[in-house]
């Protein structure tokens, strides 16, 4: 049972466009929201999270936007640019001691230049 | 700041041999993630530690995954013996408050 799903495998922006990620879940206690972002041959690095008490959360060109009542949330990248290009993941968790990160399966990014 | 370093980076073997791999948090980290990544899929938490406990081994394969943390520190993670399927990446991961974790660069491991 996937409790979080991205539906997009792969998504191409030409460069200075603004590229849209979505990541639906299932599970109603999830309570913090992060998405990470995947070079090849790298781990995943920490770009941006989102508690559930807010709709909305920017840091530079990276906004995410979380709507609780459709279970939805969406990274959006303006402008993007080549170096964007990558693999991106959204994450979830439920509050209490162990804090678990549930993934989705990825969306592979590419910004054309 | 230093971040998760991971080794080896890559490892082959043949099924039924034994492999380990080495991770050592960011320095102050208490929470501590090791995560199985299949191609094509989102890591798989595999344990958790909170110092030198386990607080969650649940996904973890014990007939031949086991996985320690020494002295809160350092952690290893072992496969004894590796089947196909064990072919994935393993990510280390550590948080400072278990909210936002970072990973290491992981080790690809090859199982023939």
């Amino acid at each position: 049972d996937q409790q979080v799903k991205q539906n997009s495998p792969s998504l191409s922006v030409q460069e200075g466009r603004i590229s849209i990620l979505n990541c639906d879940y299932t599970n109603s206690m999830f309570d913090y929201f992060l998405w990470y972002k995947k070079y090849p041959a790298e781990g995943p690095t920490f770009l941006i999270s989102i508690s559930s008490i807010k709709d909305k959360n920017e840091d530079g060109r990276f906004t995410v936007f979380l709507n609780k009542s459709a279970k939805h949330l969406s990274l959006h990248i303006v402008p993007s640019q080549p170096g964007d290009s990558a693999v991106y993941f959204c994450a979830a968790s439920v509050s209490g001691s162990a804090r678990q990160l549930t993934f989705g399966s990825g969306t592979q990014l590419t910004v054309l230049p | 700041e230093a971040g998760v370093a991971q080794s080896p980076r890559y490892k082959i073997i043949e099924k039924r041999q034994s492999v380990a791999f080495w991770c050592n948090p960011i320095s102050g980290h208490a929470t501590l993630y090791w995560y199985q990544q299949i191609l094509g899929q989102g890591p798989k938490l595999l344990i958790q530690f909170q110092n030198n406990g386990v607080v969650d081994d649940s996904q973890l394969p014990k007939d031949r995954f086991s996985a320690e943390r020494l002295k809160g520190v350092d952690s290893t993670l072992k496969i004894q013996p590796a089947k196909l399927e064990d072919s994935a990446v393993y990510l280390c991961a550590s948080s400072p408050d278990s909210y936002t974790q970072y990973f290491g660069p992981g080790t690809r491991l090859t199982v023939l």
